[in-house]
């Protein structure tokens, strides 16, 4: 099965910093996602990438299928990121979604 | 537009006694529903996935199951609750590949 790696496990950053989460997938996957999961536990789907890059607000992410890896870019950060961020990605031809192990943010004031 | 409920959101129970959670799905037909387990710490474990009515397929052999008794209700279960049950239980949806969490299960076995 494939297997999904995230770096760093831990970030901390002061408020307005920007920073750059990294996720590495072995064997081919047919869809990538990241989810931030709030300290209330609840997971929100931030981007399904499975190529190419996408933009929303302060956030964006970049997924290089042929290199195995996505990159999430959090600039100006916010209190309000702080959580888990987590990637994800099914192996082909499966509906099976696995997580990787996910890097916690914290953004002081 | 479509909504996700899971239920409760915190339960303490006793190991032995059994255990039913239940997750419905609103707004959307023949959705792929799914259970995952987050333990103490940060992973998202799989536990079981449904494409259909009554169509279940288990990734981890342990103490639960799961059955799908209509196209929108997904329901967790254990006849007898083990300690190491307890974690943090997430329900999600997906049409194609779109995914929506609910906002979990907190399980405390004691």
């Amino acid at each position: 099965g494939i297997q999904v790696e995230q770096s760093p496990p831990d970030l901390i950053l002061q408020e307005g910093a920007n920073s750059t989460l990294r996720c590495n997938f072995s064997d081919s996957v047919n869809n990538l996602q990241w989810f931030h999961q709030n300290p209330w536990g609840q997971l929100i789907n931030l981007f399904y990438i499975p190529s190419g890059t996408k933009q929303n607000g302060r956030l964006s992410a970049t997924t290089v299928a042929t290199e195995r890896y996505s990159l999430l870019y959090i600039s100006s950060s916010q209190t309000t990121d702080s959580g888990v961020y987590f990637c994800a990605a099914h192996e082909e031809s499966s509906y099976k979604l696995i997580f990787g192990s996910g890097t916690r943010l914290l953004v002081r004031p | 537009s479509q909504t996700i409920h899971q239920w409760p959101a915190t339960l303490v129970q006793p190991v032995g006694s059994p255990l039913s959670l239940e997750c419905t799905v609103e707004g959307t037909s023949n959705p792929n529903l799914y259970w995952y387990r987050q333990a103490a710490g940060r992973g998202l474990q799989l536990l079981f996935y449904s494409v259909g009515i009554g169509q279940i397929s288990s990734e981890v052999p342990q103490n639960l199951s799961a059955s799908r008794p209509q196209d929108r209700q997904f329901i967790l279960s254990s006849k007898k609750l083990l300690l190491s049950d307890s974690g943090f239980y997430l329900c999600a949806w997906s049409v194609v590949y779109g995914y929506t969490f609910g906002s979990g299960t907190r399980l405390t076995v004691v």
